[in-house]
């Protein structure tokens, strides 16, 4: 079955360490984008890549980093910098190209709970 | 100012009623697309619709409906027959232009079906 692929679950993070957020697409799509959301909020873009190798600065990238070395895998890490890391952290694909009418839609992963102790 | 306006924060709607979920947004583009997108307790998000601005037609997905009012700038879902399993939180989001194909996300509307 195709889709996305997000470990751990729940995470747990001491403050004053870096915590790395797994993400793994098998649908071969060029984009992936990682959002924050926090309770009763909307999402909130952390970073995408449309291309390995290659990535942009969302709205609130202060305190995360990433990497794309291969088109499945888009890894985010929380880094010590993050004042208030403890939200919902949602992983999502798109295909780029498609025809006129494609949608386009953006696929998404389950999700992973991280909460400062 | 805001790009995508969720004005109703939640919503209490009877089991088999019809709801419909606001959304209004705010582009200088021609070109853009609208999607809602459902948001279950467990947390994943699902698609459920899209509307482009250039089709002519009303979006309709099974029991869902898109109510897209161009000069308006607004977007809104239509869920017929509402069912206990539609209880979750659902967003709106809009896609600027063909070039990018980030989504700009309204802040959600609640909506709790009651048996």
């Amino acid at each position: 079955d195709g889709g996305i692929t997000q470990s751990p679950k729940y995470l747990f993070r001491k403050e004053g360490q870096n915590v790395t957020l797994s993400c793994e697409q098998n649908l071969n799509h060029d984009a992936m984008y990682w959002y924050r959301q926090d309770p009763g909020q909307g999402l909130r873009l952390i970073y995408y890549s449309q291309i390995v190798n290659d990535f942009q600065k969302g709205d609130i990238a202060e305190g995360y980093s990433v990497s794309r070395e291969k088109k499945e895998s888009f890894p985010l890490t929380v880094t010590s910098a993050q004042k208030n890391p403890t939200a919902f952290y949602l992983c999502a694909s798109t295909q780029l190209a498609g025809a006129l009418n494609s949608y386009n839609e953006q696929f998404f992963g389950p999700g992973t709970r991280l909460t400062v102790l | 100012a805001q790009k995508i306006t969720q004005t109703q924060p939640g919503m209490f709607v009877q089991e088999k009623e019809a709801v419909t979920l606001d959304c209004t947004y705010d582009t200088s583009d021609q070109s853009y697309g609208l999607f809602w997108y459902k948001q279950p307790s467990s947390g994943e998000m699902i698609f459920l619709i899209y509307q482009g601005s250039y089709d002519e037609q009303n979006a309709t997905e099974g029991r869902y409906s898109l109510n897209f009012q161009k000069a308006r700038k607004s977007a809104n879902l239509v869920i017929s027959a509402s069912q206990l399993g539609d209880s979750a939180m659902y967003f709106c989001a809009m896609r600027e232009g063909r070039s990018n194909y980030q989504l700009i996300w309204g802040a959600g509307t609640k909506l709790i079906i009651k048996p």
